[in-house]
């Protein structure tokens, strides 16, 4: 079946460390993206990729990096830059915005990562 | 800047009432979603609507779009218990294929 994977599921991160958080996606979709979610909060954009080797920033993109080297693959890594990373991250991938209809919602979401500083 | 905002962030209702939830958005959009998500869960997506008078409905929800109006609504009708957890709208920006979120609508409904 098609989906996104994300892993790890749980992650820690020392001070002064980085992470990699994994996200891969098998329904062929353009477009990938990460989401930042804080406790009681909405989802804020960190950052988006509409095509292979090809990516811009979102709301919140300090701190923080990515790569898009596949098309199937998306992996953002959380920097020794980024102060609070604490947070739940999701991430998403979308076909072409010409293709929506309304019974292709359109985005696909992984099941998250939690991440904590310890 | 698109800004989504949706009221009222809390909700505490009693099983078998009505009750509504709002989507406000501040520039023009071609696509508007709900969705629900259950603590430490992902989302899961509920409607998409695309047009301007668009209405779905799945069971006890149905949202609606007013693109004139800017505002989406999410109307919950003989809640159940089953519909706990928080629902958030996301509005499509016009030129590429970013969403924003709401802040999210944290709904309890009690016995």
């Amino acid at each position: 079946d098609g989906g996104i994977t994300q892993s790890p599921k749980y992650l820690f991160r020392k001070e002064g460390q980085n992470v990699t958080l994994s996200c891969e996606q098998n329904l062929n979709h353009d477009a990938m993206y990460w989401y930042r979610q804080d406790p009681g909060q909405g989802l804020r954009l960190i950052y988006y990729s509409q095509i292979v080797n090809d990516f811009q920033k979102g709301d919140i993109a300090e701190g923080y990096s990515v790569s898009r080297e596949k098309k199937e693959s998306f992996p953002l890594t959380v920097t020794s830059a980024q102060k609070n990373p604490t947070a739940f991250y999701l991430c998403a991938s979308s076909p072409p915005r010409t293709t929506f209809t309304t019974s292709n919602y359109g985005y696909t979401f992984g099941s998250g990562t939690r991440l904590t500083v310890v | 800047e698109l800004k989504v905002e949706q009221n009222p962030l809390f909700l505490s209702m009693q099983e078998g009432k009505n009750y509504t939830i709002y989507c406000n958005y501040s520039t023009t959009s071609d696509r508007l979603y709900w969705y629900r998500q259950d603590p430490g869960k992902s989302l899961e997506s509920l409607f998409v609507l695309l047009s301007n008078g668009a209405v779905k409905q799945e069971g006890r929800l149905m949202a609606s779009l007013d693109t004139k109006a800017r505002l989406s609504t999410l109307h919950i009708t003989a809640a159940v218990h089953d519909l706990s957890a928080t629902y958030f709208c996301a509005v499509g920006e016009t030129s590429g294929s970013r969403l924003t979120f709401g802040e999210g609508t944290q709904l309890t409904v009690n016995p």
